[in-house]
């Protein structure tokens, strides 16, 4: 089965650079996508890596890297309104649906 | 584009009473998912429809859950008898096709089992 691991919690200051990692085990790889989530909202799609490397989207990059089943979400110039839960999730072994890992709160101050 | 609509986007029922949550996809999109997200347990697929078949159910807890899609426009997803460990937000997403990167989630439902 899939299953990703993230840390449960990061805290940040305005104007600051996070890093939220993600590891994962798969039967099967396809990509590993970013969604955001804002409290009491829909998660939000971010971002999405099939191939090794860093792509970049404004403040927010996103990394992989297969041979190490390993990836991470980069938030540059941080602020308040990044406060939210991020999840990394890859597709199931039939490469027809996501699977999340359990997210990660991220709490930017001022 | 108006999005994944769900209805009602908050439901307050009594234990053992039955439960229809509502899903309209984004036009065009023919795959459909039901999420269901606890503190918990995080974000679970439940079901997946492709052309409004039901794919994979693996991740429907028991029997007393049941989703249907009659048409490409609307889903349902019922529990019967509700218990209040069903308690929880449900997702419905919808993406384009299977080979696309992004799905796109409704509002969800919240639901209280008392």
């Amino acid at each position: 089965g899939q299953s990703l691991e993230q840390p449960s919690e990061v805290t940040a200051v305005e104007g600051a650079i996070v890093q939220i990692n993600c590891t994962y085990q798969t039967s099967g790889f396809y990509g590993l996508s970013w969604y955001q989530q804002h409290d009491g909202g829909a998660p939000t799609f971010l971002s999405y890596n099939a191939l090794d490397g860093l792509e970049e989207t404004g403040r927010f990059s996103s990394f992989l890297s297969r041979s190490d089943s390993y990836g991470y979400l980069l938030l540059q110039e941080l602020q308040m309104k990044d406060s939210a839960s991020y999840f990394c999730a890859v597709l199931n072994q039939a490469g027809t649906a996501l699977i999340f890992g359990k997210g990660t709160t991220l709490s930017v101050s001022s | 584009d108006a999005g994944v609509i769900q209805s009602p986007r908050h439901e307050v029922t009594e234990m053992g009473q039955e439960v229809t949550l509502r899903c309209k996809p984004i036009s065009g999109h023919n795959s459909l998912f039901w999420y269901r997200q606890t503190m918990m347990r995080g974000l679970e697929l439940l079901i997946y429809f492709n052309n409004n078949v039901p794919i994979d159910d693996s991740g429907m807890p028991e029997d007393r859950f049941s989703a249907k899609m009659p048409n490409a426009s609307f889903s349902t997803l019922k529990i019967q008898p509700s218990e209040p460990r069903d308690s929880a937000v449900y997702f419905c997403a919808s993406r384009k096709r299977e080979d696309s990167d992004e799905q796109f989630f409704g509002p969800g439902t919240r639901l209280t089992v008392l």
